[in-house]
This record gives C-alpha cells, sequence and structure tokens, in this order.
C-alpha cells in the first residue's frame, strides 16, 4: 500500500493562477480531509468528504474548491491563487470519520 | 469552539530520560485523541490514537493517556533517543465539528 500520495511536492504560483493539489489513497478508506499548516496556527481544516459524491466545507474553506467522484482521489482547486494560500497543504484520510487518521507527505505552495 | 493546547512549546531533554508531554482540551465532547509526529519539512505520522472511552494506548516505548473529564492527555516517552527528536502533535476529532482540532506542537530535542 502506498497509503496516502499527494502531488506535487512543491509548486510556486504567481497571484491569480490556478492549480489542483492531488491526493489519492489506496486504503478504500471513506473520511478523507485537507488541511493548511501554518506557522504559529497549526493544522486547520479546509474542506473534507464522508465518501465518494459528498464533500463539505472545513474551518477555512474560502479560494478552495473540492470534489470526490471516487472513493480513491480527493483533488484541492485554487481557484485564484493569492499570497495569504501560501502554506504546506496536507491531504489525511481514514476509515470513517472517527478512525485513526493517515496524512500524506504535503505540499509546499508559494505564491508570488 | 474546541481549542487544543500542547505544553511546552519546546522541550530538550538528553538521551535516555524519560519524559512527558502534555495535551489539554476544552472541549469534553470528543471522539478520540490522536498523537503525531512530524519531522521537519515532512507529513504526520500517526503514533497512537486513544478512543473516548478508553483511558490509554501504548506502543512500544510510548504510552498515551487520556482523561476525558478533565480535558487532559499525556504522551509518556521511556528512555528518550536522539531519533525521538521531532514535533509533536495532539488532535482531537470532535464530532459537532466533524473534524480533527490540532495543538500546535511540542517541538524535542533529545541530545547525545
Amino acid at each position: 500500500n502506498a497509503g496516502v500520495t499527494q502531488t506535487p511536492k512543491f509548486q510556486v504560483l504567481k497571484t491569480g493562477q490556478s492549480m489542483t493539489l492531488q491526493c489519492a489513497q489506496d486504503m478504500n478508506h471513506e473520511y478523507m480531509s485537507w488541511y493548511r499548516q501554518d506557522p504559529g496556527m497549526g493544522l486547520r481544516l479546509i474542506h473534507y468528504s464522508v465518501g465518494a459524491g459528498i464533500t463539505d466545507q472545513g474551518e477555512v474553506p474560502n479560494g478552495y474548491n473540492v470534489s470526490r467522484s471516487t472513493t480513491e482521489d480527493f483533488p484541492l482547486r485554487l481557484l485564484s491563487a493569492a499570497p495569504s494560500q501560501t502554506s504546506v497543504y496536507f491531504c489525511a484520510s481514514s476509515r470513517q470519520e472517527i478512525n485513526e487518521q493517515f496524512f500524506g507527505p504535503g505540499t509546499r505552495l508559494t505564491v508570488l | 469552539k474546541q481549542e487544543v493546547t500542547q505544553i511546552p512549546a519546546a522541550l530538550s531533554v538528553p538521551e535516555g530520560e524519560n519524559l512527558v508531554l502534555n495535551c489539554s482540551f476544552t472541549d469534553s465532547a470528543i471522539y478520540n485523541l490522536q498523537w503525531f509526529r512530524q519531522d521537519p519539512g515532512k507529513g504526520l505520522t500517526s503514533l497512537l490514537l486513544i478512543q473516548s472511552s478508553q483511558r490509554e494506548q501504548t506502543s512500544g516505548r510510548l504510552n498515551a493517556s487520556l482523561d476525558k473529564s478533565s480535558g487532559r492527555s499525556t504522551l509518556y516517552i521511556a528512555a528518550s533517543q536522539p531519533g525521538d527528536s521531532a514535533t509533536y502533535l495532539c488532535a482531537v476529532f470532535t464530532g459537532t465539528a466533524s473534524k480533527l482540532t490540532f495543538g500546535t506542537g511540542t517541538r524535542l530535542q533529545v541530545t547525545l
């Protein structure tokens, strides 16, 4: 099992550009989520999904879109990148919401 | 709103020492508490998961306890090693918010 994989590892964008951060898991987990990690602020939930076709907003959803067309994949879209979105992004998955969460290696995003 | 606090923010100990990391949370209506390890520039590695009905969990040299009524958890590391140097994060899953709420971590350095 590869676990939770994320691509790319690093990305630099210019303000206003859009991009998609990819997340995939091969553990047949129903629950997937996206977090951002910023110095001094800990990890904050952006969006989450309890199963294919179902998504919901977390604590800091503005500027981000998600969709969940398959159990395996949960991409995060930045619609129009802003410098405030410079952060490290982590994807996580678990069998159900309340089970052990497994995290991917992260994507380090810089918006100029 | 759930808030998670970890004290101390940083800790340096000599190799071989036993140590305790603390985590406190404000809302006791949690489903579980999870301890993670994060190495610099890396993702989060799950160490231990304690369900709300449990009092403790053990894995090797690690022992985590949970006192839900007082909103506290401790992570005990026995016979610390330089390889234990990392940031340790605790997170609680609160059902009403359907998400993990993270503390800002304790940065541990184990010296030779």
